[in-house]
């Protein structure tokens, strides 16, 4: 079945450590491709998306994610992170050709940085 | 606030019980979903509508299950005779009217069936 994968399910670091969480995606064809944070208690919100154009992404606090086509992947990246990075991140994908824009998810990867 | 809201926040119903939640989107958004997200796991999409308009239901949505936004403003979404396997957080989200608009979540209602 066409899905979103994102392979660490818990990753912890420690602060200033850079951070690097896998997503690929089964789709073929042209997808528009998010990352979605939830803080602590907080709702979903979103880092960064791409649609199209230059594959290296840059979204809010510092984080960034690259589209890399021939990997199906839409890995998010940070050099530093924050002990307030501590969080759930999700990928998600718009599959092709969907005229309701529905979101896709990952079954998220939590993220716990230690100060 | 001006963000997505949804009401209640929490509900503990026992098996076989109907229960109804609202979500109340941004004002100008015209699109609406409904997602459901269960422990471990990504949200799920449950259905969409344009203005009033109910255009896709996914099949994760059974017939206990129904949703309506009757003046493409707050939507609902009822659960009818519900079972364990229905606890979960679901969650409602809004956007402007083209697809590539940022979907805003509210906070979700948690259900717990007893």
């Amino acid at each position: 079945a066409q899905s979103v994968s994102q392979h660490n399910h818990h990753v912890i670091l420690s602060e200033a450590a850079s951070l690097e969480l896998g997503c690929n995606y089964s789709y073929g064809g042209t997808v528009n491709l998010f990352w979605y944070v939830q803080y602590p208690g907080q709702h979903l919100q979103l880092l960064l998306k791409y649609f199209s154009g230059d594959p290296l992404v840059k979204g809010i606090k510092g984080f960034e994610a690259e589209f890399i086509k021939s990997k199906f992947s839409f890995n998010l990246r940070k050099p530093s992170v924050q002990w307030s990075d501590t969080a759930e991140y999700f990928c998600a994908v718009i599959p092709p050709m969907d005229s309701s824009y529905k979101l896709i998810f990952g079954s998220g990867t939590r993220l716990l940085v230690r100060p | 606030d001006t963000g997505v809201s949804q009401n209640p926040r929490h509900k503990i119903t026992k098996r076989g019980q109907n229960v109804t939640f609202r979500c109340d989107p941004i004002s100008e958004h015209n699109r609406l979903y409904w997602y459901r997200q269960t422990l471990g796991q990504g949200p799920e999409f449950l259905t969409y509508f344009q203005n009033e308009a109910q255009l896709e239901k996914s099949r994760l949505l059974s017939d206990r299950f129904s949703a309506e936004r009757p003046k493409g403003s707050f939507s609902t979404l009822e659960i009818q005779r519900t079972e364990q396997g229905d606890s979960a957080m679901y969650l409602c989200a809004s956007s402007l009217t083209s697809g590539m608009d940022e979907q805003f979540f509210g906070p979700g209602t948690r259900l717990t069936v007893l």
